[in-house]
């Protein structure tokens, strides 16, 4: 079976502190992707990152950075410097080999950055 | 237009009610898919379409009734739905929903519905 783990339902921090949102995913598939969507409360998911279970090169993009690995099953995404807009719903998800192309999703982080 | 765009935004039906939410998208992707999301829970799969062709009905009751006339356009008929109903309905779309490719999908803003 799939699963994907966020173990915190909500975070609180101030602004301009960094923050590390954690993801735990299961799977027997050996080819699998890994995602981080971001809800704001406007409602749209924004696709954030994809990484692919082949690649476990850590990822930077701007104040975003998303650390994969696999010796723990694990793709943790860290908010660095973190901004008021980045308050949001954060989401992690698992996609595994074959035709299903269904994306396994975690309950998703409640982020909130206060002032 | 740009992305994934869903109408209403908001949605506020009694249980004898008839409606129809709609979703577009302008990526030119094959597959679209009908999520929805109620609170404390995670996202639910209702129905993916791909090539105008059901090819996911994750046991979604039959109050909900997906069209999809063409990869474009996604509709979601709603009939004699439940309060437990209420919930946040996003659509989105891929560009190729086989196994061999993992393309993201892309979400639209959603329909918030209230069912009285």
């Amino acid at each position: 079976a799939q699963k994907v783990t966020q173990a915190q339902t909500e975070i609180s921090v101030v602004e301009k502190e960094d923050v590390t949102l954690d993801c735990v995913y299961e799977t027997r598939d050996t080819t699998y992707y890994l995602f981080w969507y971001k809800q704001p409360p406007s409602g749209e998911l924004v696709f954030l990152i994809r990484r692919n279970s082949f690649d476990e090169q850590n990822e930077i993009s701007g104040r975003y950075s998303w650390n994969f690995q696999k010796s723990t099953s694990s793709f943790n995404f860290t908010i660095t410097a973190s901004q008021v807009v980045d308050s949001a719903v954060y989401f992690c998800a698992l996609r595994g080999q074959g035709s299903n192309y269904q994306l396994i999703w975690g309950a998703g982080t409640k982020l909130i950055i206060k002032p | 237009e740009t992305g994934v765009t869903q109408t209403p935004r908001h949605l506020v039906m009694g249980m004898t009610n008839k409606k129809s939410l709609k979703c577009e998208q302008h990526l030119g992707h094959n597959a679209m898919y009908w999520y929805k999301q109620s609170a404390k829970k995670p996202l639910e799969l209702m129905f993916v379409y791909n090539f105008k062709e059901q090819t996911e009905n994750n046991s979604v009751p039959s109050r909900f009734s997906p069209e999809c006339p063409n990869s474009s356009h996604l509709f979601l008929h709603l009939h004699t739905l439940q309060p437990e109903d209420s919930a946040l309905y996003l659509c989105a779309s891929s560009q190729d929903p086989s196994g061999s490719s993992y393309n993201e999908q892309f979400f639209g803003p959603g329909t918030r519905l209230t069912v009285l």
